[in-house]
């Protein structure tokens, strides 16, 4: 059983879509960060949220920390092809090391 | 351009063998962690390193065995290498201090065991 349930597992739409992609826990962490994956490269840091409720923006990129720090967010707008990739959520339980959930594939066709 | 660099991106080996898988980093980070990513399992710790000479298991540390000599370079080893050690090898490193641990990642060796 994964720490952080990652859904949808995979995510097919056209460009100009909006998606959201969910990161759950029963568990609460003391940050939530989302990395990026593309094909034949290292995960790439996105961004790193620290404080329940939080809500940060990376262009069309808008990222929710939950209230009661068990849960995160990652909305695109307007998908674009070069979003393309695995999304990782990774969170650091409070004292414990980083653990990732199992990804979300998004494929944004043209 | 900073970087962590892992030696090969594709390796094929048989069972039984010892593997060793190179990782280099050029930021001077004292943290350094290599991960396996499977399908649907996303990345588990195998083992990390806070400094040099030091290490400390991950979450599937059994079949694996690290080396930490230079402050720039974390070696995983396998001592006899099995099929179910097939898998995506990541190393990353993160620097010391701070809130929150950022971790960079190399582009990953795809281990194919026969």
């Amino acid at each position: 059983t994964q720490l952080l349930e990652q859904s949808p597992q995979f995510l097919s739409i056209q460009e100009g879509e909006n998606l959201t992609v969910y990161c759950n826990s029963s568990s609460v962490f003391s940050s939530l960060q989302w990395y990026r994956q593309e094909p034949g490269e290292g995960p790439v840091l996105l961004v790193t949220v620290v404080t329940g409720g939080e809500v940060k923006k990376l262009k069309r990129l808008t990222f929710q920390f939950g209230d009661a720090r068990k849960d995160s967010s990652l909305h695109i707008t307007a998908a674009q092809p070069g979003d393309t990739g695995l999304y990782l959520c990774a969170g650091a339980p409070y004292g414990n090391k980083l653990v990732f959930g199992a990804g979300t594939i998004l494929r944004v066709k043209s | 351009d900073v970087k962590v660099t892992q030696s090969s991106r594709y390796l094929v080996k048989r069972t039984g063998e010892k593997v060793f898988l190179e990782c280099v980093q050029d930021m001077d980070h004292e943290n350094m962690f290599w991960y396996r990513q499977d399908p649907g399992l996303g990345l588990r710790l195998i083992y990390f390193s806070y400094d040099v000479k030091m290490k400390e298991k991950g979450d599937i540390p059994e079949g694996y065995s690290v080396s930490r000599e230079k402050k720039e370079r974390f070696s995983l080893i396998l001592e006899s290498a099995s099929t179910n050690q097939t898998s995506m090898y990541l190393c990353a490193s993160s620097f010391e201090g701070g809130r929150v641990e950022k971790l960079f990642f190399g582009s990953g060796t795809q281990l194919s065991v026969l």
